[in-house]
């Protein structure tokens, strides 16, 4: 089982729709966790970023984190065709100074907004 | 202010070859994070430097090694090139050693024939 598990799509949905993205994950060590947008080809960009429990908001995009359940959650309301790209979730343990593992990554899931 | 800069943007090696990333972090930045993406996949982490010091390595084979200078821009070697390390290599940069919010470049994308 990998660490971090994210359903690689493609999800398709139309021009308006609310999207629902999600990440499973199996290490309880995780206490930062980060949404990232990737468009083909570029380097991921850095959407929403999240300690510990709870939901944050952000123009369209609210990030949710269930930690008893190890799951996390990415909304994006009145989805545009701009928003077309590859979703990853990310997250790290908290640095306890012996060293840093970076990020563990999901695999992206590919999001298509139709016109 | 600029991003992470990357350099080069593409590059084309054969088996066996060495191969040199380089990458200028955000300005105020002391942390520098390589990560390897092969298609279809999230990003893997392969070195965390934090104030020239290496303070993280992941799962890679010895081949691969790093280091920080003391402008803390970096650089990524690869020796004995295999067709397998074929990927995007993407530097992240962030302000804490932990490096929780990492910020990334555009990736150098690396093609071994």
């Amino acid at each position: 089982q990998k660490e971090v598990e994210q359903d690689p799509g493609p999800l398709s949905v139309p021009e308006g729709a609310i999207v629902s993205l999600n990440c499973t994950y199996s290490n309880s060590a995780f206490q930062y966790f980060m949404w990232y947008r990737q468009y083909s080809r570029k380097g991921p960009e850095l959407l929403m970023y999240t300690y510990s429990s709870g939901n944050k908001e952000d123009g369209r995009f609210t990030a949710q984190v269930d930690k008893s359940s190890k799951y996390i959650s990415l909304f994006i309301r009145d989805s545009q065709p701009s928003d077309s790209a590859t979703y990853l979730c990310a997250m790290s343990a908290m640095y306890s100074g012996g060293g840093a593992d970076g990020l563990t990554f999901g695999k992206g899931t590919h999001l298509i907004i139709q016109p | 202010d600029a991003g992470v800069t990357q350099s080069p943007t593409h590059l084309i090696k054969t088996r066996g070859q060495h191969v040199t990333l380089r990458c200028s972090p955000i300005s105020g930045h002391k942390s520098v994070s390589w990560y390897q993406q092969v298609l279809g996949q999230g990003p893997q982490f392969i070195f965390q430097y934090y104030e020239k010091e290496e303070r993280g390595r992941g799962n890679f084979p010895d081949r691969f090694s790093a280091r920080q200078f003391p402008n803390y821009s970096s650089e990524l070697n690869v020796n004995a090139l295999l067709l397998g390390d074929s990927a995007l290599y993407l530097c992240a940069s962030s302000s804490l050693a932990g490096g929780e919010t990492q910020y990334f470049g555009p990736g150098t994308r690396l093609l071994v024939l």
